[in-house]
């Protein structure tokens, strides 16, 4: 099993530009999370979901868009990229219905300048 | 709301010494608690977690954690530093019943170094 997997791992835009990050799983989650990390800032979850089809807003949504057209992957889209978007992007993973851990990506470093 | 204090954004200890890394959460309901890992340019990995029961939970590579809901603290520890331990730590929690979307709420994170 591969776990969750990110692509791409890293990416520079220029402001302005729009990109989407790729988020895969093969555990059979249902529940898929999208997390920013700043340094002193620990982890923000953007967006998330609780199933194939259906997403919500985390504590940071502003400037991303999420989609979940299939179980198995999340995809995160920055429409048109700020500087302060620069980060690094976790994409997590659980079973629905208990309170399990959650099963981290290796994330992908993005910089806007 | 919940939430999680990690005191200390950066602890330094000596091969060999005592790791005490500190977290303390506010939760409305019995909450569940987790340390992750992250090493230099990796994702996050569960050392441990805490659901119900007993009280110290045991990790992996040495490293245990005891709730003490008196003092809402979940502090993790490990009796003898490896330089492999060098890596920033994150406590989270879930105090959400019947999990129904299983969020948790990250600290701040410690990152450890280890001097040998």
């Amino acid at each position: 099993n591969a776990g969750v997997t990110q692509t791409p791992k890293f990416r520079v835009l220029k402001t302005g530009q729009s990109m989407t990050l790729l988020c895969a799983q093969d555990m059979n989650h249902e529940y898929m999370y999208w997390y920013r990390q700043d340094p002193g800032m620990g982890l923000r979850l953007i967006h998330y979901s609780v199933g194939e089809g259906t997403t919500a807003k985390g504590e940071v949504p502003d400037g991303y868009n999420v989609s979940r057209l299939k179980k198995q992957n999340f995809l995160l889209g920055l429409e048109s990229a700020a500087p302060s978007q620069t980060s690094v992007y976790f994409c997590a993973s659980t079973r629905a219905g208990r309170r399990d851990e959650q099963y981290f990506g290796p994330g992908t470093r993005l910089t806007v300048t | 709301a919940q939430s999680v204090t990690q005191l200390g954004s950066h602890v330094s200890v000596s091969e060999g010494a005592l790791v005490l890394l500190r977290c303390n959460y506010s939760s409305s309901v019995p909450p569940y608690l987790f340390w992750y890992v992250q090493y230099p340019n990796q994702g996050l990995q569960l050392l441990l977690k805490y659901t119900t029961g007993a009280t110290l939970v045991k990790g992996i590579n040495g490293f245990e954690a005891e709730f003490k809901k008196s003092e809402t603290s979940f502090h993790l520890t490990k009796p003898s530093a490896h330089m492999s331990d060098a890596a920033e730590y994150f406590c989270a929690v879930s105090d959400e019943p019947g999990g129904a979307t299983n969020k948790l709420i990250f600290g701040t994170g410690t990152l450890l170094a280890v001097q040998p």
